[in-house]
């Protein structure tokens, strides 16, 4: 069965650090991965996708960015975090188009 | 442009009743949708999904219903139980990779 895994769980940044996320998933090659951030008591927001190893697209301008450097690694960076990327991250994965999508556990980002 | 958004954003129910949280779409083009749950502190996790050629899909205690004509689409949690207690989200799926997800609406169980 495939899995989904995110870390770190939780994050506790300054301004102006630098950040990286990772999502790595098991049991399925070549998935579609994708980045999602989610506001406290709000819904989801997409903020990268990719379908295969190298091609990113981005959904929002932001000071954000994703990579993929292996078929099942997804990575969120950012040179300089802003107080406002403060949110739960969450990687998620699906087979192909117009199939659901498979959350991970999330990553709490504060920013202070 | 198209929105997905549910129409109450809390729900208190009894333990032992029927829930039935709702949702209404505006992309006449989205062709699958999807029902998650999120608790909190965690991702969402998928419920249940319904392709635009049925009307109705039962799973495990719950039933999925849509509605081409309104543009709405519910689902119905029987015998709702303590563990049914979190944020249910609604998206559709246009046909692209994206998933638009509603807002939510956060459902509290009474015992």
């Amino acid at each position: 069965s495939q899995t989904i895994h995110q870390w770190p769980a939780t994050l506790v940044q300054p301004v102006g650090s630098p950040l990286s996320l990772e999502c790595t998933v098991e049991g399925t090659s070549n998935p579609n991965l994708y980045w999602y951030r989610q506001a406290a008591g709000r819904g989801l927001q997409l903020l990268f996708y990719s379908v295969g190893i190298g091609q990113i697209s981005s959904e929002v301008p932001q000071n954000l960015s994703a990579s993929r450097p292996q078929d099942r690694q997804f990575i969120l960076s950012s040179k300089k975090l802003l107080l406002s990327d403060s949110g739960f991250y969450l990687c998620a994965w699906s087979g192909t188009i117009q199939e659901t999508q498979y959350f991970g556990p999330g990553t709490r980002l504060l920013v202070l | 442009g198209e929105s997905v958004g549910l129409h109450l954003p809390t729900l208190s129910v009894q333990e032992g009743d029927n829930s039935i949280i709702n949702c209404a779409y505006s992309n006449s083009a989205s062709d699958y949708f999807i029902w998650y749950k999120q608790e909190s502190g965690k991702g969402p996790q998928f419920i249940i999904d319904i392709r635009s050629n049925m009307d109705k899909r039962q799973g495990q205690r719950v039933t999925v219903l849509l509605n081409k004509t309104v543009k709405h689409l519910s689902l119905q949690i029987a015998a709702t139980q303590p563990g049914d207690s979190a944020v249910y989200f609604c998206a559709e799926n246009g046909g692209d990779y994206k998933l638009s997800f509603g807002a939510g609406t956060t459902v509290t169980v009474r015992a």
